[in-house]
């Protein structure tokens, strides 16, 4: 099985500074790799599909990036309502839509 | 507006079933796969089960593989999951989801949109 691994577990920013969340997977995936943000009390929402892709209706301060193995969430600037849990996702080796394990984002 | 609307959950005893729904509008059903994630509480996501356009192909979480069956009726814009011989470790808040396409289990795939979850608690 994939094993996805999001680095680190939580952190704290401030408003307008760059936040970068990693995700790891344990073997290649080449870029099928989605991002999802889960905000306080909701369901998730996609952010981001084949690992750069933005879904249309997602601010422009979010991006994705990586290929293979390593991938990267990249918020700025960073803006009061980005607190949230933030989810990514394989689908590489499906049906196993395996995610990692959430990265917890707040706000000083 | 697409939306999907779970129901069907609540409080069962361990060894018990439990069906849960989710109604579907604003995009042709009948054209997208559809899934199950789950999420205990305080926890991260887990898929369950995914469901091809057609039902014609299903497949599951190894978690609940020959205890969760997921169906769909297309004239009624339903997704279903049953649960049966339900355990302490299946609590958690049900999501449906959509489907990039009509077909589950391809690379690339996403879950464009969410129901808002319903909270299934097995508990004596």
């Amino acid at each position: 099985d994939i094993q996805m691994t999001q680095s680190p577990s939580s952190l704290s920013a401030s408003v307008g500074d760059r936040v970068t969340i990693s995700c790891r997977a344990s073997q290649n995936i080449e870029i099928f790799l989605n991002w999802y943000q889960q905000t306080p009390g909701f369901a998730p929402k996609l952010l981001i599909s084949s690992a750069s892709n933005l879904q249309g209706g997602v601010p422009s301060r979010f991006s994705g990036n990586g290929s293979g193995t390593d991938f990267t969430l990249t918020i700025s600037p960073l803006q009061p309502e980005d607190l949230a849990i933030y989810y990514c996702q394989q689908t590489f080796l499906v049906p196993m839509y395996i995610f990692g394990q959430g990265t917890r984002l707040e706000i000083k | 507006e697409v939306q999907l609307l779970e129901s069907g959950g609540g409080l069962v005893q361990p060894g018990g079933s439990l069906r849960l729904s989710c109604a579907v509008s604003g995009f042709t059903f009948n054209n997208y796969a559809m899934s199950w994630v789950r999420q205990a509480p305080g926890k991260g996501l887990e898929w369950v089960s995914g469901l091809s356009a057609s039902a014609g192909s299903a497949d599951y979480a190894d978690s609940v593989k020959g205890r969760f069956t997921i169906s769909r009726d297309n004239s009624r814009n339903t997704l279903y999951l049953q649960m049966t011989s339900l355990r302490a470790e299946d609590t958690a808040v049900y999501y449906c989801v959509k489907n990039l396409g009509p077909y589950g289990s391809i690379q690339g795939d996403y879950f464009d949109y969410w129901g808002q979850g319903t909270l299934v608690t097995v508990s004596s």
